[in-house]
């Protein structure tokens, strides 16, 4: 059983658009987060759900919404895709404080 | 603020040769946590190591070591006679012992050569 599964795992789209990228963690975490991974292989938080608290980076536009319909999901929604947004996308998923981090095996965004 | 420093960008080593990976961290916090996380080219990003800060004790697992000091805030990891399948991306963290958020450090390649 996958622990922390993302979907889809690749998505191409155009500039514009509107996408979704759902995650799902079976480990019961009470924390989730997304983050950005840039060609260079930097990891930015973008978001972290702990609890029903959301903490947003004030870095990452608004056009990026974090959605979390129970403790076990946290979905990510794009408006407006543009080039820039094109990278990879992980969620994960904690015990709690201190924890270590648990992936999702990622999702490939490309923006045309 | 938190801040981890990996400066060595890409490494580049031959099979069988040790190699260590250097991390320096910031943080104001006493209480803090510290990670390695390894992303081999398949993409996925797979947990190491866990230290806390009131543990300075040394860490080894097979061919993988771990040296924290508090005094240079570093916290290096070892391979010892490294293999191809090291070749990976490896990331040092820092989380802070009240928050849910850990900073990331960009990461140093690793190449192993046959």
């Amino acid at each position: 059983d996958t622990a922390v599964s993302q979907t889809p795992k690749y998505l191409v789209t155009q500039m514009g658009n509107d996408k979704s990228i759902k995650c799902e963690q079976n480990l019961g975490h009470d924390t989730m987060y997304w983050y950005k991974q840039d060609s260079k292989k930097f990891l930015k938080i973008m978001f972290s759900y702990n609890n029903k608290e959301l903490i947003i980076n004030e870095t990452v536009p608004n056009r990026f919404s974090p959605k979390s319909p129970d403790k076990a999901h946290l979905n990510l929604h794009i408006n407006s895709l543009e080039l820039g947004d094109s990278a990879v996308y992980f969620c994960a998923s904690t015990t709690g404080k201190a924890g270590e981090l648990f992936f999702g095996e990622g999702s490939r965004l490309t923006v045309l | 603020a938190q801040k981890v420093t990996q400066a060595q960008t890409e490494i580049s080593v031959v099979e069988k040769e040790d190699v260590t990976l250097d991390c320096v961290y910031e943080t104001r916090d006493t209480t803090y946590y510290l990670f390695w996380y390894k992303q081999p080219p398949s993409g996925e990003l797979v947990f190491l190591i866990r230290r806390n800060s009131f543990d300075e004790q040394n860490e080894i697992s097979g061919r993988y070591s771990w040296n924290f000091q508090k005094s240079t805030s570093s916290f290096n990891f070892t391979i010892t006679a490294s293999q191809v399948v090291d070749s990976a991306v490896y990331f040092c963290a820092l989380m802070p012992g009240g928050s849910y958020i850990p900073t990331f450090g960009r990461g140093t390649s690793l190449i192993v050569h046959p």
